[in-house]
């Protein structure tokens, strides 16, 4: 089936630097959206993207949909002790059934004050 | 605008033992998920709903899962009988658009 992979897995970072994460597929997808779950709470919605090359912030968060619809990026700027959790990746497939997200492992954040 | 709701947020039960969880989406959804979560893993499909009429159910377990929503606002998955494996967070989602999902708190299942 398909899958995303979604990378790092974690990283452990200074408080104020910034952070890359991406998710990629050999295949298409139409929607990606981008969830951060804390310990112990369901994922919690922080962008969504719609269009292929379409570039969206949320505050500190920008995230771009890749112009190949294959892949999509999340850049976290300033990061702050609160900033710690899960990121995952979620896609739609091209062609799927409607609502049928797949979504990624997730990447560890871990920032040090 | 009020979340998405789910009960208990907790259960422990022994396998071979019957569970059943509780989800309230956000008004006026119409679509409805519900995901298994297993350590360390991204959510999982298990059913989507559209009003009361299940949409995909391919990778629901159906020997022991059942989930229904009747009405076509509030729903409840039940397993039974339980194994240990079984033991996962249960995250209920919904949708205004069947794309955008917003989840639930979730239910953490431990089967011992």
């Amino acid at each position: 089936g398909q899958q995303l992979n979604q990378s790092p897995q974690s990283m452990f970072i200074q408080e104020g630097e910034d952070v890359s994460m991406n998710c990629t597929s050999s295949s298409i997808f139409n929607t990606w959206l981008w969830y951060k779950q804390d310990p112990g709470e369901g994922p919690v919605l922080l962008i969504a993207l719609y269009k292929a090359g379409e570039l969206t912030s949320n505050g500190r968060l920008t995230a771009q949909f890749g112009i190949t619809r294959k892949d999509s990026f999340l850049n976290i700027s300033a990061s702050i002790p609160s900033d710690v959790g899960i990121y995952f990746c979620a896609g739609l497939p091209g062609g799927g059934s409607q609502g049928n997200l797949i979504f990624g492992k997730g990447t560890k954040l871990s920032v040090k004050p | 605008e009020a979340g998405v709701a789910q009960s208990p947020r907790y259960k422990i039960i022994e396998k071979r033992q019957s569970v059943a969880f509780w989800c309230n989406p956000i008004s006026g959804h119409a679509t409805l998920y519900w995901y298994q979560q297993i350590l360390g893993q991204g959510p999982k499909l298990l059913i989507q709903f559209q009003n009361n009429g299940v949409v995909d159910d391919s990778q629901l377990p159906k020997d022991r899962f059942s989930a229904e929503r009747l009405k076509g606002v509030d729903s409840t998955l039940k397993i039974q009988p339980a194994k240990l494996e079984d033991s996962a967070v249960y995250l209920c989602a919904s949708s205004f658009n069947g794309v955008t999902q917003y989840f639930g708190p979730g239910t953490r299942l431990l089967v011992l």
